[in-house]
C-alpha cells in the first residue's frame, strides 16, 4: 500500500534553514512526489514536482528560497533564510493506481 | 493566470445534497484532469476525485456511490454533485488542476488549487 510519512511538526529559527522529510512506504522508492505549502486560513499552493533522483520543478513564484532532494525513499524539502510568512502546513503527495496520496504533513513554526 | 474559484459550500442536514461548482479561468477545463480534495476541521489533505481530460472518473472509496464529479465544458467549469451527505463529510472542498506524466513511474500532482469552499453536514 502506497503511504507517505511525514513528522507532525518541525520548528527552526527566523534566518535559519529547516528540512522537511516525507517517507515513501516499501517498494515505492521510486515515486516522485510533490511538495505543498498551506498557509493558516488558506488554500494549498503547489511547491514543487521532485524526482527519485532529486530533480525537481518548481510551481510559479516559487522562490529560491525552497528547494528539494531525494534519497532512497526519503523526500526532503529545504527551506533556507527562514521568513515569517513560511510558518505553514506543508504536505507532501503522490499518486499510485489512479489514487493521490497524501502525507500527514508537517506543521512549521518559525521561531 | 490560472485561477479556480469554488463555491456552492453551506450547511446541510445529513443525508441532503449539495453541488459544488469550481469556476476556471486561464486554462481550458476539458483538456486537463481535475479533481476535489476536501479538508476535514483540524486535519490533513484528502483526495476526493478525478476527472480524465478524456472524461474518465475515479473516486476515493470514502465517497464512492454518492459523489459525482463532472464538468460543463461550455462554462470551463468543474462540479461535484454530493448525495447522501455525512457528518463525516464536513471539510472544506478545493478543486485543483493534475498534472500527470507518463514515464516509466508515472507521476501525477496538483499545480493550482482554489481557495475552497466550506461544507458542513450537521442537524
Amino acid at each position: 500500500q502506497l503511504v507517505l510519512t511525514q513528522s507532525p511538526s518541525a520548528s527552526a529559527s527566523l534566518g535559519a534553514s529547516v528540512k522537511l522529510t516525507c517517507t515513501l512506504s516499501s517498494g515505492h522508492s521510486s515515486y516522485a512526489i510533490a511538495w505543498h505549502q498551506q498557509q493558516p486560513e488558506k488554500g494549498p499552493r503547489y511547491l514543487m514536482k521532485l524526482n527519485s533522483d532529486g530533480s525537481h520543478s518548481k510551481g510559479d513564484g516559487i522562490p529560491d528560497r525552497f528547494s528539494g532532494s531525494s534519497s532512497g525513499a526519503e523526500r526532503y524539502l529545504t527551506i533556507s533564510s527562514l521568513q515569517s510568512e513560511d510558518e505553514a502546513d506543508y504536505y507532501c503527495q503522490t499518486w499510485g493506481t489512479g489514487s493521490w496520496v497524501f502525507g500527514g504533513g508537517t506543521k512549521l513554526t518559525v521561531l | 493566470e490560472v485561477q479556480l474559484v469554488e463555491s456552492g459550500g453551506g450547511l446541510i442536514q445529513p443525508g441532503g445534497s449539495l453541488r459544488l461548482s469550481c469556476a476556471a479561468s486561464g486554462f481550458t477545463v476539458s483538456s486537463n484532469y481535475m479533481s476535489w480534495v476536501r479538508q476535514a476541521p483540524g486535519k490533513g489533505l484528502e483526495w476526493v476525485s478525478v476527472i480524465y481530460s478524456g472524461g474518465s472518473t475515479y473516486y476515493a472509496d470514502s465517497v464512492k456511490g454518492r459523489f459525482t464529479i463532472s464538468r460543463d465544458n461550455s462554462k470551463n467549469t468543474l462540479y461535484l454533485q454530493m448525495n447522501s451527505l455525512r457528518a463525516e463529510d464536513t471539510a472544506v472542498y478545493y478543486c485543483a488542476r493534475a498534472v500527470v506524466v507518463v514515464a516509466a513511474t508515472p507521476v501525477a500532482y496538483f499545480d493550482y488549487w482554489g481557495q475552497g469552499t466550506l461544507v458542513t453536514v450537521s442537524s
